[in-house]
């Protein structure tokens, strides 16, 4: 039980395409992450939700648009997106967004594969 | 720039070695922490530091907090194929920033 589950866990799909990510956390946390990572790249940092507001959005391209409807539940939802968006996008949760000791706890993450 | 470095970048090691990683800024953190991350899993944390000069130990895995707070090291005692996988350090630097920032990890191999 990791108590960050994200569905699906591989996604395929066109440039075209218009498709959903979905994280749930069972952990009671305020705070809710979507991260991006590639190959040989650090973990890259989207968004920041903190008690269902976005707190932080890290030069996103509009491609990629988050929904937090409350503090349990955090969706990426993906439109025309690129090759170079392919990657491995985790989905973090954490006590408070605020506080730097706060540990982040991760889902298994969604792999993903622009054609 | 990158604001967390990681090194050595991959490590292929026999087990019963001993090893160390490092995590180099030069930024001073809050906190920082460590994360190990399996083949298609999310990473998992194993420690948190906050305290310059502060050390902890997780059975076989020792974690030292640099002094001044600017760097880390994980220090791992007879590698079993088990420790195998990305290493990732993360911290948030001081003034309270939301954003924290991740190295680009260490890939350790253990072989048996």
């Amino acid at each position: 039980e990791t108590g960050v589950t994200q569905t699906p866990r591989h996604l395929v799909m066109g440039m075209t395409n218009k498709k959903s990510l979905k994280c749930e956390q069972h952990l009671g946390h305020n705070a809710m992450y979507w991260y991006k990572q590639s190959a040989k790249k650090p973990l890259e940092l989207m968004f920041v939700y903190s008690l269902e507001e976005r707190v932080e959005n890290n030069s996103v391209p509009s491609r990629f648009s988050p929904e937090c409807p409350n503090s349990s539940h955090l969706f990426l939802h993906l439109h025309t997106l690129q090759p170079e968006d392919s990657a491995l996008y985790l989905c973090a949760s954490s006590q408070e967004a605020a506080y730097s000791n706060q540990p982040q706890h991760f889902g298994d993450g969604t792999r993903l594969s622009i054609l | 720039t990158q604001l967390l470095e990681q090194s050595p970048q991959f490590l292929s090691i026999q087990e019963g070695e001993n090893l160390t990683v490092y995590c180099n800024s030069s930024s001073v953190f809050s906190s920082l922490q460590w994360y190990r991350q399996e083949p298609g899993e999310g990473p998992v944390l194993l420690v948190t530091v906050v305290t310059g000069g502060e050390v902890k130990k997780l059975k076989r895995l020792t974690f030292q907090f640099g002094d001044a707070r600017k760097d880390s090291s994980l220090h791992i005692t007879a590698a079993q194929p088990g420790d195998t996988g990305l290493y990732l350090c993360a911290g948030r630097p001081s003034g309270g920033s939301y954003i924290p920032t991740f190295g680009r990890g260490t890939s350790l191999i253990v072989h048996p």
